[in-house]
């Protein structure tokens, strides 16, 4: 069973236009993670939820919108999509925080998007 | 606030031959030290972490790192590397939340 999954896999779609992508969890966490790593390969965080409560908001155009509808469920959607919104993004669970520290985040596959 | 530097963008190396990724943190609070693999067109899988206790610690497919206090390092280590390790390395931070703070990637490149 694969822990997180995002669909789709491979998104090609042109400027303007509004996506989304979906991500699932089946590991029973209660925080996930949206990541953005661009062509240099580097990654860096832009939300997290606990609970479907949004905990991390990094400074990200407000085009994009994570929606969790349940804790099991975390959603991106993007809005008027730009040349510079082609990335892979990436999803991600984990336990949270605890008294031991932070909690191993797992990722899903990662969703490829280019923004024609 | 936190930081990472990884200081190599890449690394060839042998089949068998050991390897060292170098990671150097900064940090004001307590850190909390990951290394994480992304193989091709994958997600990243954590290799290990620190979180406290032993400063030597030991993740998978044999691969360990070291905590340096002193020297603000985590770097990672293998005594002998194989083809399959072929892969990107990334070195995180976290100041003890769910904020992961990501160096810009080791791309170690086994040759046979």
């Amino acid at each position: 069973d694969t822990a997180v999954s995002q669909t789709p896999k491979y998104l090609v779609t042109q400027m303007g236009n509004d996506k989304s992508i979906k991500c699932e969890q089946n590991l029973g966490h209660d925080t996930m993670y949206w990541y953005k790593q661009d062509s240099k390969k580097f990654l860096k965080i832009m939300f997290s939820y606990n609970n479907k409560e949004l905990i991390i908001n990094e400074t990200v155009p407000n085009r994009f919108s994570p929606k969790s509808p349940d804790k099991a469920h975390l959603n991106l959607h993007i809005n008027s999509l730009e040349l510079g919104d082609s990335a892979v993004y990436f999803c991600a669970s984990s336990q949270g925080t605890g008294t031991s520290g932070p909690g191993t985040q797992y990722f899903g596959p990662g969703t490829r998007l280019l923004v024609l | 606030a936190q930081s990472v530097t990884q200081l190599d963008s890449q690394v060839p190396v042998f089949e068998e031959a050991p390897v060292e990724l170098r990671c150097n943190y900064s940090s004001s609070v307590s850190v909390y030290l990951f290394w994480y693999v992304q193989y091709p067109n994958q997600g990243l899988q954590l290799l290990l972490k620190y979180l406290s206790g032993s400063t030597l610690v030991k993740g998978i497919n044999g691969f360990e790192a070291e905590f340096n206090k002193s020297q603000t390092s985590f770097h990672l280590r293998k005594p002998s590397v194989h083809i399959s390790d072929t892969a990107e390395y990334f070195c995180a931070v976290s100041g003890g939340t769910d904020k992961l703070i990501f160096g810009t990637g080791t791309r170690l490149q086994v040759f046979p």
